[in-house]
């Protein structure tokens, strides 16, 4: 089965620094999606990516966040000064639909400190 | 507030039973509906579509209905393996919008 792929598994960070969390979709796919899991809690919708912009945002993905596909293969979630209550699980999905499943990808644990 | 509402449960069963799960949505707008698992610290994966007309795969049959905004999850024959958490998700999509929201999720446990 096809994969999304991201890089890296684990981060640590420093409370106020910026981080990069990284994301191959699956080639042929055209949606692409973060979403955040906080240790215990949902599974939370952040973004949502189509041809090159948003296309739709939650009211956690506030302007802290940005989300960028700076080539065409990869897609990149970028938190500019992270906080404590960053700390989660963040994962990439892709879909080659819209409406259609989502692939997702294996997960970032970010710990802020 | 769109929401997917779960019994977080957890429900804990021996080996063998059938365990049904039961989701409600709000968005009357949503358009598609699925099934994950997901276990502990790992991605969801995709269990099943749900379609209008219910569908089965194996062990598995997933129901949904409209009218009530309800979608249903019926595992028979459990395994140990099916111990994991499981998200209801629906999806409102149209043109280039579109996100899946999930529920708390229901955690099943079977037990040997």
């Amino acid at each position: 089965e096809p994969e999304v792929t991201q890089t890296p598994s684990h981060q640590v960070t420093q409370m106020g620094q910026e981080v990069i969390l990284r994301c191959v979709p699956i080639s042929n796919h055209l949606y692409f999606y973060w979403y955040r899991q906080i240790l215990g809690q949902k599974v939370e919708f952040l973004v949502s990516f189509y041809n090159n912009e948003i296309s739709e945002k939650s009211e956690i993905f506030d302007d802290q966040f940005s989300v960028e596909r700076p080539d065409g293969s990869n897609f990149t979630l970028k938190i500019r000064s992270t906080k404590l209550e960053d700390s989660a699980m963040y994962f990439c999905a892709s879909s080659e639909g819209a409406g259609v499943r989502l692939f997702f990808g294996s997960g970032t644990q970010l710990s802020v400190l | 507030r769109k929401e997917v509402e779960q019994d977080p449960g957890p429900f804990n069963v021996p080996e063998g039973a059938t365990v049904a799960f039961n989701c409600t949505y709000s968005n009357s707008a949503s358009q598609s509906f699925f099934w994950y698992r997901q276990d502990c610290r790992k991605e969801p994966k995709l269990l099943m579509s749900v379609y209008s007309s219910g569908n089965e795969d194996g062990r598995f049959t997933a129901q949904l209905n409209r009218a009530s905004q309800y979608i249903s999850l019926l595992i028979r024959d459990s395994k140990l393996s099916d111990s994991a958490t499981y998200l209801c998700g629906s999806m409102n999509y149209g043109g280039s919008q579109g996100n899946l929201i999930f529920g708390k999720g229901t955690k099943l446990s079977v037990k040997p």
